[in-house]
């Protein structure tokens, strides 16, 4: 079964400054998708950058972007000139391709704060 | 619609009651899932319905929990003679495909308080 790991219960940050969330996972398949999400107090889970597990570059969604180490089984997230509105739950989750599995598997979560 | 919408918003139930919540899809997405976050947890997966194809039960923690699917659109999930251990924010999600790349589009949820 495949798991994603979060080991960062919480994160700060100032604002204007970068900060990188990390994210492990294993699983046997050799192609899969992943995902971060941010969740802000509205509950609403909101997707912030995928990436195929078959590409090589690393996702660049503005000012997010992740460092996708597929040996390492790795997946961090890094955000620069942070902002108030990136005070969020953050996600990391995981998907095979095809087939009927399909559900999103979550790691448990970190709470970024974003300071002035 | 323009987005996943989910009813009620918040639910309070005295412990032993049943409840029902819903979901309603975005038109035309295929895939419909049921997510659990516990307070401080990350989403636990429930159940999966996909078109016309028997759904993915195998999230579901107790038979006090179903779910069901009308077509392609509104989903409801059940939970019977609730307890307090069901407290939780319930977040439903939809796909286009289930296989695709584009991850789900999730609801603001149900949070489900059990006293």
């Amino acid at each position: 079964a495949q798991t994603v790991t979060q080991s960062q219960p919480e994160m700060s940050v100032q604002e204007a400054e970068t900060v990188t969330l990390s994210c492990t996972y294993d699983t046997s398949e050799s192609d899969y998708y992943l995902f971060w999400y941010k969740q802000p107090p509205s509950r609403q889970m909101i997707l912030v950058i995928r990436q195929e597990a078959y590409k090589q570059q690393n996702a660049t969604e503005n000012r997010f972007s992740v460092n996708f180490q597929k040996a390492a089984k790795s997946f961090s997230l890094k955000i620069s000139d942070s902002q108030l509105g990136d005070a969020a739950m953050y996600f990391c989750a995981y998907r095979r391709i095809g087939g009927t599995a399909s559900k999103l598997t979550f790691g448990t979560g970190t709470r970024l704060q974003v300071t002035l | 619609g323009a987005g996943v919408s989910q009813s009620p918003s918040n639910k309070v139930t005295e412990k032993g009651k049943d409840v029902e919540l819903r979901c309603d899809p975005i038109s035309g997405h295929t895939a419909l899932y049921w997510y659990r976050q516990r307070l401080g947890q990350g989403l636990e997966f429930l159940i999966y319905f996909q078109g016309n194809s028997a759904p993915d039960k195998s999230g579901l923690p107790s038979d006090r929990f179903s779910a069901e699917r009308t077509g392609e659109s509104v989903s409801t999930l059940t939970i019977q003679r609730t307890q307090q251990e069901d407290s939780a924010v319930y977040l439903c999600a939809s796909s286009f495909l289930s296989g695709n790349y584009y991850g789900y589009t999730f609801g603001s949820g149900t949070r489900l308080t059990v006293v």
